[in-house]
C-alpha cells in the first residue's frame, strides 16, 4: 500500500527557534498534501492544502506567515513553524492521497512538537 | 461551513460489548466518507464509504453509509481491550479545482474498552 512518511516523530525546541517538518510520499507521486494539527483529546484540523510547485492554500485563522509550507517536489512537502512559542506545542499529522483515485488518504507518522 | 459531528464523544463498555459509533454531516459536495481508528499516533484507514446502504466489513467491524440522511454508523461487536483508540470519521470534498479532496474531521468517539 501507500506509505507516507513524516519526519522528525518528535521535537523539542526553544521558543523563538524555528523548526521543520517533513513529509514524504514513498511510493506515489503527491502532487497535493495536507498538514493537519491536533491538540490533545480533539481531533484533527486541517491547516493547510499544500500544492506542489505553488502556495499553499490555508485554512481560515491560520496564519501563512508562521506555518511556512512548501511543496518542492511531488513528493515532498515542508512544514516550518516559524519563531516557534509554546502554544505551536501541538501534535503536527500530514497526508496525502493518491492522484486521480477516490482513495483514502496515507497519514504520516505524526510530529509531536514541544516548544519550551 | 462543513461540518461533521460525531457521537457519542466517549464511551465506555466491558469486552464482548457491541458498540454504535455515529457520524453526522453537512457538507456541500460530497465525494466520501472515512472511517479512522488513533491510538497514540497517527489515525489507521478502517472503512471508505461512497454509495448509501452498502456494508462494509472487516472482520468485528463494520459500516454503513446513508447519503439521504447524511450520516454513517461504525459497528463493533465483541469488543476487546485493544479496540480502545479514537474513532474518527472525515467527510472528503474535492479542494478547490483538483481531484484530490481534503478531509474535514469530526471530533472523535473516544472508545474504552474495560476487562
Amino acid at each position: 500500500g501507500a506509505v507516507v512518511s513524516q519526519h522528525p516523530s518528535r521535537v523539542i525546541c526553544k521558543s523563538g527557534t524555528s523548526v521543520k517538518i517533513e513529509c514524504r510520499s514513498l511510493d506515489f507521486q503527491a502532487t497535493t498534501m495536507f498538514w493537519y494539527r491536533q491538540f490533545p483529546k480533539q481531533s484533527l484540523m486541517l491547516m493547510a492544502t499544500s500544492n506542489e510547485g505553488s502556495k499553499a492554500t490555508y485554512e481560515q485563522g491560520v496564519e501563512k506567515d508562521k506555518f511556512l509550507i512548501n511543496h518542492a517536489s511531488l513528493t515532498l512537502s515542508t512544514l516550518t513553524v516559524t519563531s516557534a512559542h509554546p502554544e505551536d506545542s501541538s501534535f503536527y499529522i500530514c497526508s496525502a492521497r493518491k492522484p486521480g483515485q477516490n482513495t483514502e488518504a496515507f497519514f504520516g507518522q505524526g510530529t509531536r512538537l514541544t516548544v519550551v | 461551513e462543513d461540518k461533521v459531528v460525531q457521537s457519542p464523544l466517549s464511551l465506555v463498555v466491558h469486552e464482548g460489548d457491541t458498540v454504535t459509533l455515529n457520524c453526522s454531516y453537512e457538507v456541500t459536495n460530497f465525494r466520501s466518507l472515512l472511517w479512522y481508528k488513533q491510538e497514540k499516533k497517527a489515525p489507521t484507514f478502517l472503512f471508505m464509504l461512497t454509495s448509501s446502504g452498502i456494508e462494509k466489513k472487516s472482520g468485528r467491524l463494520s459500516s454503513i453509509l446513508d447519503k439521504k440522511e447524511l450520516f454513517s454508523i461504525l459497528n463493533i461487536t465483541a469488543t476487546q481491550t485493544g479496540d480502545s483508540a479514537v474513532y474518527l470519521c472525515a467527510v472528503v470534498r474535492p479542494a478547490g479545482g483538483t481531484s484530490y479532496g481534503k478531509l474535514t474531521f469530526g471530533q472523535g468517539t473516544i472508545l474504552t474498552v474495560h476487562p
